[in-house]
């Protein structure tokens, strides 16, 4: 592995339209977690994974919002009927279980989306 | 909120000057990290400090926490042009071993380093 990926690196979309991101967590990670950044501002917490199992979700998030983690591996983001509001940077990371953590989160490059 | 605050937003110096950033928090924390993200890309980790550790060095990387204080600060010495970017300190919630690692984080400070 050289680290968490992200495709794709932007994506700009009509509002309305529906876009989904994927994310591919260093292989040895069991923690995935997503996180949406706006400018100027830090990465806000969306979502978070322990393997396949998805367990807690951003009060932030509205209902057009999903994510996946089929099989503990790779993970998506969809947002249905986008709005301008969702434009931000989409952040994507993995860790190890968090009472061996010794090196914090590894993010990917994250997913630019622009709603227009 | 239980965001972090970051002081100052934003930092100018010279190359060879040493930069210090500070982070305050309002909860008890696990652990505090701090992590850089240059500008439109991702956050690479940079040092993390547990609540029971005062004090953690990393290269030229000078982390302190002050859990009475519910702060941190982050000092860069002789900084050079490459340090510029944004910093952000972010921490674990919870005193416990039952977090799962959900990390908050502050809103960052940019640092300018000028050649």
């Amino acid at each position: 592995d050289t680290g968490v990926s992200q495709d794709p690196r932007h994506k700009i979309t009509k509002r309305g339209q529906n876009v989904t991101f994927r994310c591919d967590p260093i292989s040895e990670h069991n923690r995935l977690y997503w996180y949406r950044q706006t400018l100027g501002q830090g990465p806000e917490f969306l979502t978070y994974f322990q393997n396949e199992a998805q367990l807690e979700k951003s009060r932030l998030l509205s209902d057009r919002f999903s994510a996946e983690r089929p099989k503990g591996s790779f993970s998506t983001l969809e947002i249905q009927r986008t709005e301008q509001g969702d434009s931000a940077m989409y952040l994507c990371a993995s860790s190890l279980a968090y009472d061996r953590v010794l090196g914090g989160y590894t993010f990917g490059s994250g997913t630019r989306l622009t709603v227009v | 909120s239980q965001q972090g605050e970051e002081d100052p937003q934003a930092l100018s110096i010279q190359e060879g000057e040493n930069a210090t950033m500070n982070c305050s928090y309002k909860t008890s924390i696990n652990n505090l990290q701090w992590y850089r993200q240059n500008s439109g890309r991702g956050l690479v980790h940079l040092i993390l400090i547990r609540s029971n550790e005062r004090e953690k060095h990393s290269g030229r990387l000078r982390v302190t926490l002050d859990t009475s204080k519910k702060s941190s600060s982050l000092l860069i010495t002789a900084s050079r042009a490459a340090d510029t970017a944004s910093y952000f300190c972010a921490f674990v919630i919870g005193a416990g071993g039952t977090s799962y690692g959900k990390l908050t984080f502050g809103q960052g400070t940019i640092l300018t380093v000028h050649p």
